[in-house]
């Protein structure tokens, strides 16, 4: 069974800090990694899916490394903005989703 | 491209009463989706998947006879929480994938706020 784990559980941090999530999980053997930003009370939007063959993907202030030998993912964004407040999940496909509990992020201006 | 849509976003309903959710992917057909329950401060759990046309396939824990799933075209798949209890209180949410394949990113509906009075 898929076991996913995110450090820290959440993160306060002043504007214009780069922020750097971590995501592991136990079994290498997937298809494929996603990063969410979930705020209170809302559904999930997709930020970055890194395909199991890559090593990273990157999209405007976010970039996203995969290590599957070691089981592990990492989440950076660059020059932090408040409006980057939420919760961020990752999401390990192994034909199915197995969510992290995620990393609560709060940029204070 | 690749929009999911769950209605209703919010529903309130009395305990003992049936709640039907329905997903919808708008753009795309979706031969799979899947549909999980989020907890207040918790992580996603997966509580079935729902293959049209077939039976719904259910995790461990998850009572099948509670939580019915009918799937029954490519674009709509829909949750009935029957005889549902105050501890069926919960954000619920689906997700589909676009294509047959489960290299394929999933996307996720907005999610559906239920309280059971």
């Amino acid at each position: 069974k898929q076991e996913v784990t995110q450090i820290p559980a959440a993160l306060s941090v002043p504007e214009g800090e780069n922020l750097v999530l971590n995501c592991s999980f136990t079994d290498s053997a997937i298809y494929n990694l996603q990063w969410f930003r979930q705020d209170p009370g809302k559904g999930l939007t997709s930020l970055l899916l890194i395909q199991s063959s890559q090593r990273e993907q990157t999209s405007g202030r976010l970039n996203a490394s995969l290590d599957k030998s070691s089981g592990r993912s990492t989440l950076y964004i660059a020059a932090s903005q408040p409006g980057d407040s939420a919760t961020y999940l990752c999401a390990v496909n192994d034909y199915k989703l197995s969510f992290g509990a995620g990393t609560t992020v709060t940029v204070r201006a | 491209g690749a929009v999911v849509s769950q209605h209703p976003s919010w529903v309130i309903c009395k305990s003992g009463t049936s709640v039907k959710i329905e997903c919808r992917s708008l753009d795309f057909q979706a031969t799979t989706m899947f549909w999980y329950r989020q907890f207040p401060k918790q992580s996603l759990m997966l509580m079935a998947t729902s293959n049209e046309g077939s039976k719904a396939t259910y995790e461990q824990g998850v009572e099948k006879d509670k939580f019915l799933i009918n799937h029954a075209s490519l674009t709509l798949s829909t949750l009935t929480v029957t005889s549902a209890h105050p501890e069926d209180s919960s954000f619920y949410i689906c997700s589909a994938h676009r294509g047959r394949s489960s290299y394929n990113e999933q996307f996720f509906g907005p999610g559906t706020r239920l309280t059971v009075l």
